[in-house]
């Protein structure tokens, strides 16, 4: 079956512009994650949603980021006025249910590059 | 908070030698422990995941890790390096009624034919 699709694959923006970026999950998956990767470094928490709904917002670095989930399936994650240290892959993953056991399916992520 | 730490940003083994990663968690509460493997341009793979039960895990492409509450360990391990085996790795603990994943900062390994 199909996994965690994204789009796009690589995004190319100057500083101060807005960029939505995309993921659809696994069909059927309730949850879904939003994880930023930047150079050198293990993947972080952005969000979380459960349904429709985010759960847990806690890594979301500052007022630009936003995302959403309103028919809880594909989210979109938003970044208003981009900066140069936004650069980074974006990951979206999505898993089965809620509870830390669920294994949770990346998709291949999204380049963005703030110029 | 948790946290993970992984020895080693780099290692690099022979071909048919033994791979040893090694991952130290910190957690206020009993862990869900993963290790993930992320190919050049693919996306995160899971290898193998401790949640309750059996210490000794066993994981896809014939990797293994044990869960060694008494160190807060969890290496990965695998008798005989391939070299497709090479790639980054990375440790994750998880709660069990949080649902983030908190990663390490990743161990790059080389097999060297």
């Amino acid at each position: 079956g199909a996994g965690v699709s994204q789009t796009p694959s690589n995004k190319v923006t100057e500083k101060g512009k807005y960029v939505e970026l995309r993921c659809d999950p696994i069909s059927g998956h309730t949850a879904l994650y939003w994880y930023r990767q930047s150079l050198g470094q293990g993947p972080e928490f952005l969000i979380y949603f459960q349904g429709t709904g985010a759960a847990d917002d806690s890594g979301l670095p500052n007022d630009r980021f936003f995302a959403v989930r309103p028919e809880g399936s594909v989210s979109t994650l938003k970044i208003q006025r981009t900066e140069r240290g936004d650069s980074a892959v974006y990951l979206c993953a999505s898993s089965q249910g809620q509870g830390g056991r669920n294994e949770q399916f990346f998709g291949p992520g999204t380049r963005l590059t703030v110029l | 908070a948790q946290s993970v730490t992984q020895l080693g940003s780099h290692v690099s083994v022979s071909e048919g030698a033994l791979v040893l990663l090694r991952c130290n968690y910190s957690s206020s509460v009993p862990p869900y422990l993963f290790w993930y493997v992320q190919y050049p341009n693919q996306g995160l793979q899971l290898l193998l995941k401790y949640t309750t039960g059996a210490t000794l895990v066993k994981g896809i492409n014939g990797f293994e890790a044990e869960f060694k509450k008494s160190e807060t360990s969890f290496h990965l391990t695998k008798p005989s390096a391939h070299m497709s085996d090479a790639a980054e790795y990375f440790c994750a603990v998880s709660k069990e009624y949080g649902n983030k994943l908190v990663f390490g900062a990743g161990t790059i390994l080389r097999v060297k034919s």
